[in-house]
């Protein structure tokens, strides 16, 4: 399938600072882009989603930005809070081949 | 059912041995995918289904792996002659459209070879 990059790997910020994770694609069919949460032993679920019809999207503390000339998205999250540390997988979807996703990032909150 | 089921939700089974993973996505939706994590790490895609077609079998890591997914519903992902390697859980998601819109995930099989 499609490969979408995602860094870093891992994250580790201050309690109260934000945290940015950044994905890139290169299909250029790609027209949808979420994001989703994986805590510890619980399945994936979907936080935010972006279409490439819109360069930005909040909802509470966290943002996601998508800019289609360079094929990149970003997810923004803000005043972190202990219960935001997961895994953060981006995706992208569109074209033939389904959703695919990047390799995941675990986000730690340090008190 | 209200969202995807996955069964069972823990197989322990003996090097050698060929398991029968089942998926029953959401109904309706159209698009399934299976996919692979092994512990502390990312979702390794493993095969989509859009309808009973598989346009994407690529991430299948050997040929001891086959999926079929019958009368557009229910999926089952085989690994014949399982090894150690193939420890893992492995996730199934449905989607309504094309990797359109929001991807839902079963709880996983934690599959385990000794």
């Amino acid at each position: 399938g499609e490969n979408v990059e995602q860094h870093p790997s891992t994250l580790s910020v201050q309690e109260g600072d934000s945290a940015v994770i950044k994905c890139t694609y290169s299909d250029s069919a790609s027209n949808y882009f979420p994001w989703y949460k994986q805590e510890l032993g619980k399945r994936p679920q979907l936080i935010i989603d972006i279409r490439s019809n819109v360069g930005e999207k909040k909802d509470q503390r966290i943002a996601v930005t998508l800019n289609k000339t360079a094929k990149h998205f970003s997810l923004h999250i803000t005043e972190t809070q202990p219960e935001d540390s997961a895994v953060y997988f981006c995706a992208r979807g569109g074209g033939a081949d389904g959703l695919t996703f990047g390799k995941g990032t675990h986000l730690i909150i340090q008190p | 059912g209200a969202g995807v089921s996955q069964s069972p939700s823990n197989k322990v089974t003996e090097k050698g041995k060929d398991v029968e993973l089942r998926c029953d996505p959401i109904s309706g939706h159209t698009a399934l995918y299976w996919y692979r994590q092994s512990l502390g790490q990312g979702l390794e895609f493993l095969i989509y289904f859009q309808g009973n077609s598989a346009p994407d079998k690529s991430g299948l890591p050997s040929d001891r792996f086959s999926a079929e997914r019958t009368g557009g519903s229910v999926s089952t992902l085989t690994i014949q002659r399982t090894q150690q390697e193939d420890s893992a859980v492995y996730l199934c998601a449905s989607t309504t459209q094309r990797g359109n819109t929001e991807a839902f995930f079963g709880q996983g099989t934690r599959l385990t070879v000794v």
